[in-house]
Parts: C-alpha cells; sequence; structure tokens
C-alpha cells in the first residue's frame, strides 16, 4: 500500500512569514512529486513539481526534494493571506502509471 | 481555451439510480484519471485511462464504471448509486504517464440520498 502521508493541519503563519509544508511517502521507487494548491470548495490546482534530489524554485514557492529520507516540501516565502488553501503532495507510483495524493495541509496566513 | 470541462456540476440521486458523470478535455493529452474526494479521505484514484483504448482499476474502483470514448472524453458511470458514493468527483488528464503533472477539472458535486 503505498502512502503519501501529510500533517493536516492548520499550519498558521503571519503575513510575510515563510510557511514550510511537507510530506513524506513510502514507495522508494517514486520518481514524480507534485505539489497542488485547493482552495476551498475548488479543483487542485498545480503549483510546482520535482523530479531529482535538492531545490527548485518558482517565485515565492521553493520544492525541495530528498529521495533518501523519503521527503518533498514547499517552502512559501513572504506568505500572503491568498495563499491560505490545502496543499496536496502527489508523488507518483514506480510503474509510472498513477499518482497518490496525500491527505493535503491546511494553510492559514494571517494578516 | 477550457481544458477539463465536467459535467454536470452538481447532482442529486436517489439510491439504485443511474448516472454518467462526462469529462472532456481539450489538452490533447493521452492519460485521463477519475478522483473521488471524500472530507479526511483526500483524493483517491477510482479509474484511469493511460491511453485511448485502455482503462484500469484504481484504488477504489468499486461500484463505478468507466468508459474511454475517444481521445478526449472519459465519462465515470454509476450503474446503482448508494449513499457511500455521495462526494465530490475529479476528472484529471496528463499528457502521458505519471511524470508528468495532472490538470484537473472543476468537480461534479454528487449527493445521493
Amino acid at each position: 500500500q503505498k502512502e503519501v502521508e501529510q500533517n493536516s493541519g492548520p499550519l498558521s503563519v503571519p503575513e510575510g512569514a515563510i510557511a514550510s509544508l511537507n510530506c513524506t511517502y513510502s514507495d522508494r521507487g517514486s520518481q514524480s512529486f507534485f505539489w497542488y494548491r485547493q482552495y476551498s470548495g475548488k479543483s487542485p490546482e498545480l503549483i510546482m513539481f520535482i523530479y531529482s534530489n535538492g531545490d527548485k524554485e518558482d517565485g515565492r514557492f521553493t520544492a525541495q526534494l530528498n529521495k533518501a529520507s523519503q521527503y518533498v516540501s514547499l517552502l512559501i516565502r513572504d506568505s500572503q493571506p491568498s495563499d491560505s488553501a490545502t496543499y496536496l503532495c502527489a508523488v507518483s507510483d514506480s510503474g509510472y502509471s498513477t499518482l497518490t495524493f496525500g491527505k493535503g495541509t491546511m494553510l492559514l496566513v494571517s494578516p | 481555451n477550457a481544458g477539463v470541462t465536467q459535467t454536470p456540476k452538481f447532482q442529486v440521486l436517489k439510491t439504485g439510480q443511474s448516472m454518467t458523470l462526462q469529462c472532456a478535455q481539450d489538452m490533447n493529452h493521452n492519460s485521463m484519471y477519475w478522483y473521488r474526494q471524500d472530507p479526511g479521505m483526500g483524493l483517491r484514484l477510482i479509474y484511469y485511462s493511460a491511453s485511448e483504448g485502455t482503462t484500469d482499476k484504481g484504488e477504489v474502483p468499486n461500484g463505478y464504471n468507466v468508459s474511454r470514448l475517444n481521445k478526449r472524453e472519459f465519462s465515470l458511470r454509476l450503474e446503482s448509486a448508494a449513499p457511500s458514493q455521495t462526494s465530490v468527483y475529479f476528472c484529471a488528464c496528463a499528457k502521458g504517464t505519471s511524470n508528468q503533472p495532472q490538470h484537473f477539472g472543476d468537480g461534479t458535486r454528487l449527493s445521493i440520498l
């Protein structure tokens, strides 16, 4: 049973702070990792994806991957109230057929 | 430039009724997916189609059937709806296999009484 674990939160941060969201996964053969943002009542929206160990930056977002420790994280710099949402981590299976999603971490950014 | 279109957006059914959820994508992607999302359970894969002409079961396929009608369309059918199938259903597509990002439709909110 492939598992993707996320802290359900809520993670509360003040506006302007760095939010750090973490995800661990069980399938050591996983190769592709995705972060989605989901506002309440809306569909998941892709934020970033990462395939290689290390950091990948896109604007205020940085994805970090450590395959040896089987974790992936998302950093949001200069957090804004509009970043308040649930963040879903998704991990590919080793057969490249499907994604397994974590249950998501709720982020609350207070003004 | 619609991306992934799901119909209907909302539906209420009675137990035992049947229904087909429709999904169409204009992204020219090969792979399509059906998920359900329940509170506290996250997104769970029901069925997927890696390419036109193929379908495979996901994590929670019982009570559902799918049809990949052509490259653009992938439908999900509930033959005899049960209250446990009350959920939000999302369709997604991806260019290829799971090393490609998936793009989601707006969802169908289904209630079964």
